[in-house]
């Protein structure tokens, strides 16, 4: 399983660019890096999901070098509704083996004022 | 599309006793997956199902654990002879093969407290 290490916390003020990186050294080449967001006392929701250079959609962007050994989550202009847990996720999506998805602790982002 | 669906929201049991969950998936997503998440920590992989063929554990699941999908629809989660350790957020979620491959939906979970 690809382990992944995130920050444990970020803060940010409403309207900033907020950059969320996330190392996965041992990546393997089926894997794809999967970011969720999930507020208190609900489950996880799915942001964004890439396997190389950029993804962009609705909500975020996700940046991955050529090595894919980390990944970078990008909101743009983040509000307080946005204060949440950040989690990265690394696996091989296409099989969907559940055991090959692991969550780690994931990043709480913390939005103010 | 309603979305997935946990019962209940909240359990608080006596240690020993025995637990059922309830998890209804959006229609005709073939997978169902089951997680747990404690304080602090991210999900925590469970079990999945394809359809009703329970694929694969986690070595966390111990015996006291078992999970069923008759018919592939919703599924359940049965602990017996809880334990204080046992006392976290049991989270389903369901995927199917689409755009995004397995993207995983999750419920709102159930919690637990054993006292």
């Amino acid at each position: 399983l690809a382990k992944t290490t995130q920050p444990i916390s970020m803060d940010s003020y409403e309207g900033q660019e907020v950059n969320i990186t996330c190392s996965h050294n041992n990546i393997a080449t089926n894997d794809y890096i999967t970011w969720y967001q999930q507020f208190p006392s609900q489950g996880p929701r799915f942001i964004i999901q890439g396997y190389k250079t950029k993804v962009t959609n609705e909500v975020a962007s996700l940046f991955i070098p050529a090595d894919r050994k980390s990944s970078t989550l990008s909101l743009p202009r983040v509000s307080l509704s946005d204060t949440a847990v950040y989690y990265c996720l690394v696996g091989d999506i296409l099989t969907g083996g559940g055991n090959k998805l692991t969550f780690g602790t994931g990043t709480q982002l913390k939005v103010e004022l | 599309d309603t979305g997935v669906s946990q019962d209940p929201r909240h359990k608080i049991t006596k240690r020993g006793q025995n637990v059922t969950f309830r998890c209804d998936p959006i229609s005709e997503h073939n997978r169902l997956y089951w997680y747990r998440q404690t304080l602090g920590q991210g999900p925590e992989f469970l079990t999945y199902f394809q359809n009703e063929a329970q694929l694969e554990k986690s070595r966390l699941l111990s015996d006291r654990f078992s999970a069923e999908r008759p018919k592939g629809s919703f599924s359940t989660l049965e602990i017996q002879r809880t334990e204080q350790g046992d006392s976290a957020m049991y989270l389903c979620a369901s995927s199917h093969r689409g755009a995004r491959g397995y993207e995983q939906y999750f419920g709102p979970g159930t919690r637990l407290t054993v006292t």
